[in-house]
């Protein structure tokens, strides 16, 4: 039973145009939301973060929008580089403050 | 460089051995973890430690254990190893097990089991 879900496997996009990822959630009492971004034989790394009383947060080139109703997030990138390539999990904190992961999504940005 | 270490990178191991995957981390992280990455699951919960001396049991603990001595290390174990628990696996720290702590991720050991 996933939680938190991710049912793109694989996003191909070109250099200089925006990337959309998107997270389904199905427990409304997760209030904290993260993206992490994954290179191949590495680790993730923390991307951006964005509590439930707000419904968008923005870094720089990466915006995360939070929709509590629908149950649903996204993280966009403007303008996608090739360097964004990568794996890119959602993840949801528990109550306890562990970290529930979508199946990640791979993003190619081609130049 | 601070950050966390994994041990080994990499291992091929027969079916039924015991295995220790080894953990460090040196940011005096309270918070330590151990997840399996697996295609089209992503990253799954197998054991945490909130503090030294603590442990508690994630979403896929059986077949695995753990320990936590002291602050810095973090070994999984799995006794008698199977052929489903090859996987990647990665180690993570936070400051505290608290909603807002950002968890670092260790580099990952790929498993395989024969």
């Amino acid at each position: 039973d996933q939680q938190v879900k991710q049912n793109s496997p694989s996003l191909s996009v070109q250099e200089g145009r925006i990337s959309i990822l998107n997270c389904d959630y199905t427990n409304s009492m997760f209030d904290y939301f993260l993206w992490y971004k994954k290179y191949p034989a590495e680790g993730p790394t923390f991307l951006i973060s964005i509590s439930s009383i707000k419904d968008k947060n923005e870094d720089g080139r990466f915006t995360v929008f939070l929709n509590k109703s629908a149950k649903h997030l996204s993280l966009h990138i403007v303008p996608s580089q090739p360097g964004d390539s990568a794996v890119y999990f959602c993840a949801a904190k528990d109550q306890g403050g562990k970290l529930i992961f979508g199946q990640g999504t791979e993003l190619s940005v081609k130049p | 460089i601070a950050g966390i270490t994994q041990a080994p990178t990499s291992q091929i191991l027969a079916a039924g051995r015991r295995m220790t995957l080894r953990c460090t981390q040196d940011m005096r992280h309270n918070a330590m973890y151990w997840y399996r990455q697996d295609l089209g699951l992503g990253l799954r919960l197998i054991h945490y430690s909130n503090t030294a001396g603590t442990t508690g049991k994630g979403e896929v603990p059986d077949g695995y254990s753990v320990s936590r001595a002291n602050t810095d290390d973090f070994p999984l174990t799995l006794a008698s190893a199977v052929p489903s628990q090859t996987s990647v696996y990665f180690c993570a720290s936070s400051s505290t097990g608290a909603s807002r702590d950002e968890q670092f991720f260790g580099p990952g050991t790929r498993l395989t089991v024969l």
